[in-house]
């Protein structure tokens, strides 16, 4: 069975700053991974997947993962931040099952403090 | 290109009344999800359906608890009857077909039962 695990439940930092938000997963098959953004009041948006291919993966807002396969993980990182930043960040990881169906399974999420 | 719909974006009832929320899924999309969201639990798959036919509602936390999805465009998730511990966000999503496309969510109905 897959799981998701997001180390930092809440991760304060001051505005400009570089920020690393950790995800590690087990999975026995492939994965897809993926990085949600939450803001106060609204659903999850996409910020970024890893599909294959290069593992440095680029998203929106100025955001990057890096899927390590050796490692299992899946680390979001964004080398200066801004007070906008502040949200509730998801790391999902999505696998096809024997029955055919896929599932996908969220970590608990981190919640970005971004400081004056 | 509008986005997951869902209503409404606030629920107040008292205890012991039934709650209808409802959600419109992108058009196109063949996966439709129910979510739940509390501090103490975090993101919790209630159910999910594909193509209108619900797969997997293992989350589903009691027989208080129904969903539906009589046509691609519309599903609803009833709680009757309610209790305050079923106050939290509730969160529609759908996806396009296969395990490599994301979610794509609503902004959520805030459900508070007194």
């Amino acid at each position: 069975a897959q799981s998701v695990t997001q180390l930092d439940s809440q991760v304060p930092v001051f505005e400009e700053a570089p920020v690393e938000l950790r995800c590690n997963y087990s999975s026995s098959v492939s994965v897809y991974l993926f990085w949600y953004v939450q803001y106060p009041n609204q659903g999850l948006q996409l910020l970024l997947k890893y599909l294959s291919g290069s593992t440095l993966v680029k998203g929106i807002n100025g955001f990057e993962a890096e899927f390590n396969k050796s490692q299992t993980s899946f680390h979001l990182r964004k080398p200066s931040v801004h007070i906008s930043d502040t949200a509730e960040y998801f790391c999902a990881v999505s696998e096809k099952e024997d029955t055919g169906g896929f599932k996908t399974i969220f970590g608990a999420g981190t919640r970005l403090f971004v400081k004056a | 290109d509008a986005g997951v719909i869902q209503s409404p974006r606030h629920e107040v009832t008292e205890m012991g009344q039934e709650v209808t929320l409802r959600c419109k899924p992108i058009s196109g999309h063949d996966y439709l999800f129910w979510y739940r969201q509390t501090m103490m639990r975090g993101l919790e798959l209630l159910i999910y359906f594909n193509n209108n036919v619900p797969i997997d509602d293992s989350g589903m936390p009691e027989d208080r608890f129904s969903a539906k999805m009589p046509n691609a465009s519309f599903s609803t998730l009833k709680i009757q009857p309610s209790e305050p511990r079923d106050s939290a966000v509730y969160f529609c999503a759908s996806s396009l077909g296969t395990d490599n496309q994301p979610q794509h969510f609503g902004d959520g109905t805030r459900l508070s039962i007194l």
